[in-house]
């Protein structure tokens, strides 16, 4: 149980575009999805926290008109970059929390590539 | 701030040897703390999870320990495999109303066979 998928694995865009990436919980209600972004050769860098059917709370430094997310329903959560450009170029994760949990289930990433 | 560091950012041995990572933290307050697996260009794998009261878990040839007051967590490896070759994470959560995880800079582990 407690298996998070994302859409897609890898995407290549080209700058100036807009890309969606999707988390989903697949087998549980996800009440809380967290994203984050990882460079190269460096750790998780939490980005943002989404609660179903609110705004998502971001992290300081992280712009949230470039960022956009959508928490719809339980099951959910969507990150768009918008207007990517190359330094938006990395490994993206997003981690779910079940209703009354606190243990994060992480998805398999998604690795972003803007030309 | 509430930070997570961890020592060696990178460690190579020979196959068969027994090893040790080390993570700390600066606010010892922590609710918990988690260990993770990565595959280069995969997602995370959970290993371990040491609640704030445990002292240490284990799981296979795997143990952790935690020393809250001293802001500290160490991540024993037995008899260590090629297959172990990856880089861990430590992540520690505060709890609270967000469970955040703040994650730690990471370890690169080669096992050389």
């Amino acid at each position: 149980g407690a298996v998070v998928s994302q859409h897609p694995s890898r995407v290549i865009c080209k700058s100036g575009t807009s890309v969606k990436i999707e988390c989903r919980s697949l087998d549980f209600q996800a009440t809380t999805m967290f994203w984050y972004r990882q460079f190269p050769k460096q750790s998780l860098m939490l980005m943002a926290t989404s609660n179903e059917g609110s705004k998502a709370t971001y992290e300081q430094g992280v712009e949230k008109d470039k960022f956009l997310i959508n928490h719809a329903s339980l099951t959910l959560s969507t990150l768009t970059v918008t207007s990517a450009h190359p330094e938006d170029s990395s490994f993206y994760i997003c981690s779910a929390i079940g209703q009354g949990a606190w243990e994060q289930y992480f998805g398999p990433g998604t690795r972003l590539t803007v030309t | 701030k509430q930070e997570v560091t961890q020592i060696p950012a990178a460690l190579s041995v020979p196959e068969g040897e027994n090893l040790v990572l080390n993570c700390s933290f600066t606010d010892s307050a922590i609710y918990n703390l988690q260990w993770f697996r990565q595959d280069p260009g995969k997602g995370l794998t959970s290993l371990l999870l040491i609640q704030s009261s445990q002292r240490e878990q284990t799981s296979g040839r795997l143990n952790a320990s935690l020393d809250k007051s001293s802001g500290r967590s160490t991540l024993y490896i037995a008899a260590s495999q090629p297959g172990d070759s990856a880089t861990y994470l430590c992540a520690v959560n505060y709890g609270g109303a967000t469970n955040k995880l703040i994650f730690g800079t990471g370890t690169l582990l080669a096992v050389q066979p």
